[in-house]
């Protein structure tokens, strides 16, 4: 069964400054990847997947994320945040042997001005 | 067009009563899924629906959740003996055919409060 960690609970940057946060999956074949984000009484938006090919995929919001197979990694990044990006943000795993998505805990960013 | 419609937004009810919560998903998603979160916690899978049938409900945590999609449309997931630990927020997401081939798009979620 496919699981995915997000070692970070917490995360502070300052507006302007870059941000990656981390996720790390485990499956034994080729995952999707996806990347949500909740903001305070907001449901989750996806800002980016992964399915296949380019492993540098670009988001909404100036995201992207980067599928390491060799670190089973699928980092997400941001060159340059805003006040407005603060939020949580959570990973998850799919799979093409069944449909269920996996979601990590979650990371919350803040954002100093 | 309509995004995902769950209702009610809040519930409250005392330990032991039965509740309904429902989902109205995206016109034309075949696949529906259901979560459940807790403060602090990313979502927990609970159940995942391929047209009408159930095609994992593995994440249930105990048969006094039940969950049927009878149309292959609306969803209603149906908690029994409620107790203080079902607490959370209900969520509701659906996808337009298999979710490893296409993304999830989420509703705004039921919170419910047992008392």
């Amino acid at each position: 069964a496919q699981s995915v960690t997000q070692p970070d609970i917490h995360i502070t940057v300052s507006e302007g400054a870059s941000l990656e946060l981390r996720c790390n999956y485990s499956y034994g074949a080729t995952p999707y990847l996806f990347w949500y984000v909740q903001s305070p009484g907001q449901g989750l938006q996806l800002l980016l997947k992964y399915f296949s090919g380019d492993t540098l995929v670009q988001g909404i919001k100036g995201f992207e994320a980067e599928f390491k197979r060799s670190q089973s990694s699928f980092n997400l990044r941001k060159p340059s945040v805003h006040w407005s990006d603060a939020a949580e943000y959570f990973c998850a795993v799919g799979t093409n042997r069944d449909d269920k998505i996996i979601f990590g805990k979650g990371t919350r960013l803040h954002i100093l001005p | 067009g309509a995004g995902v419609s769950q209702t009610p937004s809040n519930k409250v009810t005392e330990k032991g009563k039965y509740v309904e919560l429902r989902c109205d998903p995206i016109s034309g998603h075949t696949a529906l899924y259901w979560y459940r979160q807790s403060l602090g916690q990313g979502p927990e899978f609970l159940i995942y629906f391929q047209g009408t049938g159930a095609a994992d409900d593995s994440g249930l945590p105990n048969d006094r959740f039940f969950a049927v999609r009878p149309e292959g449309s609306v969803s209603t997931l149906k908690i029994q003996r409620t107790e203080r630990g079902d607490s959370a927020v209900y969520l509701c997401a659906s996808s337009r055919d298999r979710a490893g081939g296409s993304p999830l798009h989420f509703g705004n979620g039921t919170r419910l409060t047992v008392t």
